[in-house]
């Protein structure tokens, strides 16, 4: 099974600044996957991330608001910009594992005041 | 549009009954079914999987059963443990080569000792 750390775990923003947000696999990938979990919510998938190619962003989500970087196999970020209040809740990366199975990192609290 | 839904947001049961956990969807070319459990301040740890080809899988004191043409499956614990206290998602996928994962809105799961 893959080990996916995450940083920071938790962070306090003002509004209108931008948080990054990094992931590290212990093993490449080929994807790899930044959800969010707004309060009492599901996870809902915000992009996926294939490294040398631009993220794939789900419908409501746009790379001006969350900007992905994934420079190699084992890394990606997930800036959250220009924040307000609304983007408080958990961004969660994942990479696949054996068939459809996914890892998650333990998560990045945001709150956004 | 909830394609997997978890109408149960809690679920409180005695140590050592079972506890079942629900989940219906909509789409039917959904053919990989998943679940996870999350402890606050954690990441989703993946629990057990069921294909479309099955209508039961056994992990443990994990079963998960799939009802195909009632778009439903459960998530059977026996016997429930304190320590299974958690939320649980369900999560679906539809097998494509994006390896993208829609989940349900969690459920959370109380086991009294």
């Amino acid at each position: 099974s893959a080990v996916i750390s995450q940083k920071p775990s938790r962070d306090i923003c003002q509004r209108g600044t931008s948080l990054t947000i990094q992931c590290q696999v212990d093993s490449q990938v080929t994807m790899m996957f930044w959800y969010r979990q707004q309060p009492g919510q599901s996870l809902t998938l915000i992009a996926t991330a294939n490294q040398g190619s631009e993220a794939t962003y789900e419908s409501g989500f746009v790379i001006d608001k969350f900007p992905i970087s994934r420079p190699n196999l084992t890394f990606s970020t997930l800036t959250v910009s220009n924040m307000s209040p609304e983007d408080s809740s958990i961004y969660l990366c994942s990479a696949p594992a054996q068939g459809t199975e996914a890892f998650f990192g333990q998560g990045t609290r945001l709150t956004v005041v | 549009d909830q394609q997997v839904k978890q109408n149960s947001p809690s679920l409180s049961v005695q140590e050592g009954r079972i506890s079942i956990l629900n989940c219906d969807y909509t789409n039917s070319m959904f053919d990989y079914f998943l679940w996870y459990k999350k402890y606050p301040a954690e990441g989703p740890t993946f629990l057990i999987s069921i294909s479309s080809i099955k209508d039961k899988n056994e992990d443990g004191r994990f079963t998960v059963f799939l009802n195909k043409s009632a778009k439903h499956l459960s998530l059977h614990i026996v016997p429930s443990q304190p320590g299974d206290s958690a939320v649980y998602f369900c999560a679906a996928s539809d097998g494509g080569a994006t390896n993208k994962l829609i989940f349900g809105t969690g459920t959370l799961l109380a086991v009294q000792p």
